[in-house]
C-alpha cells in the first residue's frame, strides 16, 4: 500500500549523541516535512523540502539537520546541539506542489533521552 | 498565517452529529482551512479542507462562513472511534508551490456511549 513509513517507532538518545530518524514515502510526492510535537501541544515545523537536493528551515530548525538525496527519503538528524530532543517526531509528504493538496503523515517516532 | 481558535474540549453522544467550531478571523483570502485529527500516539489524519465554499466528503462536512472568519467541522454520526484531538489550521503558502501547516492545541472531542 502507498504511504509514509517512519522508523524506528521508539528511539533513545544518550547525551552528546546524534541520532537519525528515517522517513520514506512511496506516494511519489515532491514535498516532505518534519514536525515536532511536545505533550499536549500542536505540531511545529522543523524542516521541509520541496524537491530533491533542496530544503528549507521551519520554525524550530536549530539543533536539527536533514538531507534530501532521493525523492522518497527525507531523514532527520537530531544533533547533540538540540538540548531538549524528547518529543514525538512526525514526517509528512504532499504531492502536487499546490496549497490545495493535503499533507499526509506517518505514524511518528518517539524520541527519549537516556 | 491565520491564528485559529478552538474550544479545548467537547463531548458528543454516540450517533449524534458532532459540530466542532473554529475561529480564524485573521485568515487571508488565499489561505485554505484544513482540518486534521489525531488519535493518541498516531500521526494526524487528514479530514477535509476548503477555501470559500462548503465541502463534504465521506468523513465530514466543512461549513465556512461567508466572511471566512469562522468554520465548523461536522461529523454527521459520531462513533467512539471519532474520539480524538481535532485541529483546525490555516495553511499559508511558502512559495514555489509549498505550504506550511501551523497547528494549535486543537479540540479534544470525546464521543460518549
Amino acid at each position: 500500500d502507498g504511504g509514509i513509513t517512519q522508523s524506528p517507532k521508539y528511539l533513545f538518545r544518550k547525551e552528546g549523541q546524534n541520532v537519525t530518524l528515517s522517513c520514506e514515502q512511496n506516494l511519489n510526492h515532491d514535498a516532505m516535512y518534519w514536525y515536532r510535537q511536545d505533550p499536549g501541544q500542536g505540531l511545529r515545523l522543523i524542516y521541509y523540502s520541496q524537491i530533491v537536493n533542496d530544503f528549507q528551515k521551519g520554525d524550530i530548525a536549530e539543533g536539527y539537520s536533514v538531507s534530501r538525496e532521493k525523492k522518497e527519503s527525507f531523514p532527520l538528524t537530531v544533533t547533540s546541539a538540540q538540548k531538549n530532543p524528547t518529543a514525538f517526531y512526525l514526517c509528512a509528504s504532499m504531492g502536487g506542489g499546490v496549497i490545495s493538496q493535503p499533507q499526509h503523515f506517518g505514524d511518528g517516532t518517539r524520541l527519549s533521552i537516556l | 498565517d491565520a491564528k485559529t481558535t478552538q474550544p479545548p474540549s467537547m463531548d458528543c453522544a454516540e450517533g449524534r452529529a458532532a459540530n466542532l467550531p473554529c475561529n480564524h478571523s485573521t485568515i487571508s483570502g488565499n489561505e485554505y482551512v484544513y482540518w486534521y485529527r489525531q488519535i493518541h500516539s498516531q500521526g494526524p489524519q487528514y479530514i477535509i479542507h476548503g477555501l470559500k465554499n462548503n465541502e463534504t466528503n465521506e468523513m465530514a462536512s466543512l461549513i465556512i462562513t461567508e466572511d471566512r472568519k469562522s468554520s465548523t467541522l461536522i461529523l454527521p454520526h459520531a462513533t467512539l472511534r471519532d474520539t480524538a484531538v481535532y485541529y483546525c489550521i490555516g495553511a499559508r503558502g511558502s512559495g514555489a508551490g509549498s505550504y506550511q501547516l501551523t497547528f494549535g492545541k486543537g479540540t479534544k472531542l470525546s464521543v460518549i456511549p
